[in-house]
């Protein structure tokens, strides 16, 4: 079975202090991706990457940085947290290449971030 | 751009069944994704559609008409446990290769 795991379930931090967000995949997947979702929102992306060392900006970049330094690990920053970014975030990881015909996306048990 | 739109909410009746729409707006289709996501808890994977047509597993279809950039999630014989959101994702290849744009979800609630 697929796994993606996230390293906190819940967390809560301070204004202004800098925040990691740690998502890992076990199933050699090339792509991952980093959602936050609000009620009445939806599921939006903040970044994505395709491959190791390689990002790209989703809708919502802004106050936010990844780094993608081994296939398995995504990890999300915020720089300095603000309350705006209360939320809960959501790692997923898909690959193009499996035995599925779906490739669908495989998502983690999510991060609920609240920032005081 | 992308944009995808559902149902806020819907109730039904234990035993009943349900029809859940979702129209899309896309460049670059390349499959609609159906997860069911329970509170608290993350989206899982539900259905697959490609081309036009329904898909049917178990008590769960999805159909797509790409024509219309139209899709529903049929529920039959509804269960409490199906009391949960329902998320439509369309996929869509963009120069990066493939990206999946989620709509804001529609919470299904089963009475009894």
């Amino acid at each position: 079975d697929v796994k993606v795991t996230q390293s906190s379930r819940y967390l809560v931090k301070r204004t202004g202090e800098k925040v990691f967000l740690e998502c890992v995949q076990d199933m050699d997947h090339e792509n991952m991706f980093w959602y936050r979702q609000d009620p009445g929102l939806g599921l939006r992306l903040i970044y994505f990457s395709y491959d190791v060392k390689m990002k790209e900006k989703g809708d919502i970049p802004e106050g936010y940085s990844v780094s993608r330094e081994k296939k398995e690990r995504f990890s999300l920053i915020l720089e300095s947290a603000s309350t705006n970014q209360t939320s809960m975030y959501l790692c997923a990881s898909s690959s193009d290449r499996g035995h599925s015909p779906s490739y669908e996306q495989y998502f983690g048990p999510g991060t609920r971030l609240t920032v005081t | 751009g992308q944009n995808i739109d559902q149902p806020t909410e819907m109730t039904a009746t234990e035993g009943a069944i349900v029809q859940i729409n979702c129209t899309y707006q896309t460049s670059g289709f390349n499959g609609l994704f159906w997860y069911q996501q329970h509170a608290g808890e993350a989206p899982t994977f539900l259905s697959y559609n490609v081309l036009d047509g329904l898909e049917e597993k178990g008590r769960f279809s999805s159909f797509l008409s790409r024509s219309k950039g139209y899709s529903y999630l049929l529920l039959k014989e509804l269960q409490m446990k199906d009391s949960a959101s329902y998320l439509c994702a369309v996929r869509a290849r963009d120069n990066y290769g493939q990206n999946f744009v989620f709509g804001p979800g529609t919470r299904l609630s089963v009475l009894p």
